[in-house]
């Protein structure tokens, strides 16, 4: 069972690169996010999406860009990075997006330094 | 603003201790609250409560939510080595057709041997 499959796992990038930190879920999903956690602030919600073709905003939106072309991929671009987003990625997915019945369930991160 | 606040932020005990973590919370459509477990890596669920005043358990670990006063409590008691982690408390907001989970900023526990 490969559950939420994150890759990479390590990144360094240098201030101004793009990348795209992936994410692929095989449990057929509807339900798919992307949290940052930094030190002190526990997660907080970036993108999410309740089924392929859409997307909308969370909580810290700004120099994120996704897509869900298809159920099992939620990609999560940084179109230009700085230092303010070295932290850990996590991308999360819950069967529906009522998740209240049914919780979420983690990748195993990205950690990403911007240098 | 929705908010979820946990107390302590971090917490050093001795194996066979009991502990208390507390999440409090405002936050407008409720729908639930999850607590989850994160040691190095991802998080793991422990305990979804969406009722007042019923306790759910696992083993040492139990969970109750209050939700006229908007907390909820972890309780771990004989504490062993293992159970050192970061706790998190989440709650799931029904916003529009969809929904969100909101973080609380975590306790870090330590138990000693």
């Amino acid at each position: 069972n490969a559950g939420v499959t994150q890759t990479p796992k390590f990144q360094v990038l240098k201030t101004g690169q793009s990348m795209t930190l992936q994410c692929a879920q095989d449990m057929n999903h509807e339900y798919m996010s992307w949290y940052r956690q930094d030190p002190g602030m526990g997660l907080r919600l970036i993108h999410y999406s309740v089924g392929a073709g859409i997307t909308d905003q969370g909580e810290v939106p700004n120099g994120y860009n996704v897509s869900r072309s298809t159920t099992e991929d939620f990609p999560l671009r940084l179109l230009s990075a700085a230092p303010s987003q070295t932290s850990v990625y996590f991308c999360a997915s819950s069967p529906s997006y009522s998740s209240y019945n049914s919780p979420l369930h983690f990748g195993n991160g990205t950690r990403l330094t911007v240098t | 603003e929705d908010k979820v606040v946990q107390s302590p932020l971090s917490l050093v005990v001795h194996e066979g201790d009991t502990v208390t973590l507390n999440c409090s919370y405002e936050v407008t459509n409720f729908r639930s609250l999850l607590w989850y477990k994160q040691e190095k890596k991802a998080p793991t669920f422990l305990f979804m409560l969406t009722s007042s005043g019923i306790e759910k358990k696992s083993g040492r670990l139990s969970s109750i939510l209050d939700k006229k006063e908007l907390f909820s409590i972890l309780n771990i008691t004989a504490t062993q080595t293992g159970d050192s982690a970061v706790y998190l408390c989440a709650v799931f907001k029904r916003s529009s057709n969809t929904g969100k989970l909101i973080f609380g900023q975590g306790t870090t526990l330590q138990v000693k041997p």
